[in-house]
């Protein structure tokens, strides 16, 4: 089945520090890569995504490239501000295989201070 | 931001009793999914519907049933509420384009606490 591995957290972070959180996945088919933050007390949103090896998606600073030969997704970002503190998480769906379901991570808490 | 509400937003609730969570969307999107999400396990899929009156089971189904007799309305029930089920609920939409690629749009959640 299919399954998405994410850093643990807490993470906490200076701001204008550089940042990374660790996605890798398994699948059985063709996955797209999604990367949802949730900020408190909200639903979750969608920062950015990727559809294909070697796509690079990328939002508000963030970035995360599609590495089929290490089937990972690692999230970036240069330069965290405090607004960037929430939770973010990994996901994953499968068209390929058929389903259209989302797989997610269990999510890395970023705290980010002054 | 897409289309999405929520009923209850929060709502506490004795065991045994049967609880119904409402997902409304304006967007007339196909798929309607509700997940629960629960500390150290991030969000897990219950049910998910593909059309009106088409539904199917997601990792987590047990203990709860869903309905969707309109394509902006999709419900969730739990028959008999158990404490284990105390979390917050999330209803998300998609519309799937050509390519399968299918990014979910999320509701403002349902704080469920069961005493």
């Amino acid at each position: 089945g299919n399954s998405v591995t994410q850093m643990e957290g807490p993470v906490t972070l200076s701001e204008e520090a550089f940042l990374t959180i660790n996605c890798t996945y398994t699948a059985t088919g063709y996955p797209s890569l999604f990367w949802y933050v949730q900020y408190p007390g909200e639903g979750l949103q969608l920062l950015l995504k990727a559809t294909k090896a070697d796509d690079k998606g990328s939002n508000k600073g963030f970035e995360a490239t599609y590495r089929k030969e290490t089937t990972s997704f690692h999230l970036e970002k240069g330069s965290v501000q405090v607004s960037d503190s929430a939770v973010y998480f990994c996901a994953l769906t499968d068209s390929g295989a058929g389903s259209y379901q989302l797989t997610f991570g269990k999510g890395t808490k970023l705290s980010v201070i002054p | 931001d897409a289309g999405i509400t929520q009923s209850p937003r929060h709502k506490v609730t004795e065991t045994g009793t049967p609880v119904t969570l409402r997902c409304h969307q304006t967007e007339n999107h196909r798929y309607m999914y509700w997940y629960r999400q629960d500390p150290g396990h991030g969000l897990r899929l219950i049910h998910y519907s593909y059309g009106v009156k088409d539904t199917d089971k997601g990792e987590v189904s047990d203990g709860y049933s869903v309905s969707r007799s309109k394509t902006e309305d999709f419900l969730l029930t739990l028959e008999s509420a158990t404490s284990s089920q105390t979390s917050v609920y999330f209803c998300a939409i998609s519309s799937a384009g050509l390519a399968g690629v299918d990014t979910q749009y999320f509701g403002p959640g349902t704080r469920l606490t069961v005493l």
